[in-house]
């Protein structure tokens, strides 16, 4: 069982729509979560950083829970250009490992 | 903008060379990451440094992979001999202390 797990999807929605991933990890240890997006063939990048009381940035939400070991990302009005793979990241506490998800893709539809 | 240079961009090498990755971080980082990504696996952690030295090397098969920093300037990742199953991207990745880490564009690594 993999460390951190996310359902590969794909989600195929339209436009406009929301749509939310789940990410599960199994270390309790886990401190730090972030989101990250990956394009075709491309590099992953930064999306937001995960707090615990939960955080908005425009239209992204991310939301975490400590109890069940998840953390969530919620796209509201979804654009053609948020079509990509969505990565989620966990740090484990006193280190700089970041472990990534295999990714959620994501596929907007017009 | 301040970027993560990789290189070469592509290599396709038969069974059995040797495969040189490098990086070039972002001047002033002080962590260094190589990531393997493939279809099936994902994202899987290699090996990272702090100033230089390597914290954890668990993700890298030992005996033909070897990732070091010669200088502050620069990352290699090398497999030798290369395998089929070693086709993959390889991503170097730095950061600054708590900062979150950037990218490079990747290496796309195909053995024939």
């Amino acid at each position: 069982r993999k460390e951190v797990e996310q359902d590969p999807g794909p989600f195929n929605v339209p436009e406009g729509a929301t749509v939310a991933f789940n990410c599960t990890y199994s270390n309790s240890a886990s401190q730090s979560f972030f989101w990250y997006r990956q394009d075709c063939r491309k590099e992953p990048k930064l999306l937001m950083s995960v707090y615990s009381s939960g955080n908005e940035d425009g239209r992204f939400t991310a939301q975490l829970n400590r109890a069940s070991q998840y953390i969530s990302l919620l796209i509201r009005d979804s654009k053609l250009s948020d079509s990509a793979t969505y990565l989620c990241v966990v740090i484990h506490s006193g280190t700089y490992k970041y472990i990534f998800g295999t990714g959620t893709r994501l596929k907007v539809l017009a | 903008d301040a970027r993560v240079t990789q290189t070469p961009r592509h290599k396709v090498t038969e069974m059995g060379q040797e495969v040189t990755m490098r990086c070039q971080p972002i001047l002033g980082h002080n962590t260094v990451f190589w990531y393997r990504q493939t279809m099936m696996q994902g994202l899987e952690l290699l090996a990272y440094f702090r100033n230089r030295a390597p914290l954890d090397d668990s993700g890298m098969p030992k005996d033909r992979f070897s990732a070091e920093m010669p200088d502050a300037t620069l990352a290699t990742l090398k497999i030798q001999p290369s395998e089929p199953r070693d086709s993959a991207v390889y991503f170097c990745a730095s950061g600054l202390g708590e900062e979150r880490p950037t990218f490079g564009s990747g290496t796309r690594l195909t053995v024939v």
